[in-house]
């Protein structure tokens, strides 16, 4: 079974501030990690994913993620957020078929 | 861009109506997915098909029912709607072999009054 960890339900930051989201997880199966943003009123959409490789991953509008697995995180940064990254954001990891969500952060951007 | 259209963004139905909830994608995806989201639980999987008229529950399949009989359009049923299914349903689809890229629609915000 897998599960996830977001550590934060709300975040707010200022506008240029930098930004991180941290996620834990656990699963017994090889681990694929993802990123998703829901913008308001939106579905959601892929920020960046892990698979393999490089635990450095980077994403869609600058945000990047590191893959931990002595911590079993992977963490979401974004040096410096614009308004326009308002949104809540999921963790995931997939199991054997299906995406396990965290329970979201939502990420409000202050001028 | 690969589309995933839902039939409403937005329904109001009556405590004990049956309700349809419909999906249609536009990318020849063999997996569509139900989830829903509700704050503070992120999304939980409903129901989920792998191919036409097949299906398979999620984690939380009580109360809901599925029919594919079509490659493109997966429909969510509530068979008798209770005020405790008031919330945000979200379709998705993918590829067979890539179940982890999954393409979500607009979402349906449903309140059962």
């Amino acid at each position: 079974a897998q599960s996830v960890t977001q550590l934060d339900s709300q975040v707010p930051v200022f506008e240029e501030a930098p930004v991180e989201l941290r996620c834990n997880y656990s699963s017994s199966v090889s681990v694929y990690l993802f990123w998703y943003v829901q913008y308001p009123n939106q579905g959601l959409q892929l920020l960046l994913k892990y698979l393999s490789g490089s635990t450095l991953v980077k994403g869609i509008n600058g945000f990047e993620a590191e893959f931990n697995k002595s911590q079993t995180s992977f963490h979401l940064r974004k040096p410096s957020v614009h308004i326009s990254d308002t949104a809540e954001y999921f963790c995931a990891v997939k199991g054997d078929y299906k995406l396990s969500f965290g329970a979201g952060t939502t990420v409000t951007v202050r001028a | 861009d690969v589309k995933v259209t839902q039939s409403s963004r937005y329904l109001v139905k009556r405590t004990g109506e049956k309700v349809f909830l419909e999906c249609v994608q536009d990318m020849d995806h063999e997996n569509m997915f139900w989830y829903r989201q509700d704050p503070g639980l992120g999304l939980r999987l409903i129901y989920f098909s792998y191919d036409v008229k097949m299906k398979e529950k999620g984690d939380i399949p009580e109360g809901y029912s599925v029919s594919r009989e079509k490659k493109e359009r997966f429909s969510l049923i509530l068979e008798s709607a209770s005020t405790n299914q008031t919330s945000m349903y979200l379709c998705a689809s993918s590829f067979w072999d890539r179940s982890h890229e999954q393409y979500f629609g607009p979402g349906t915000r449903l309140t059962v009054t």
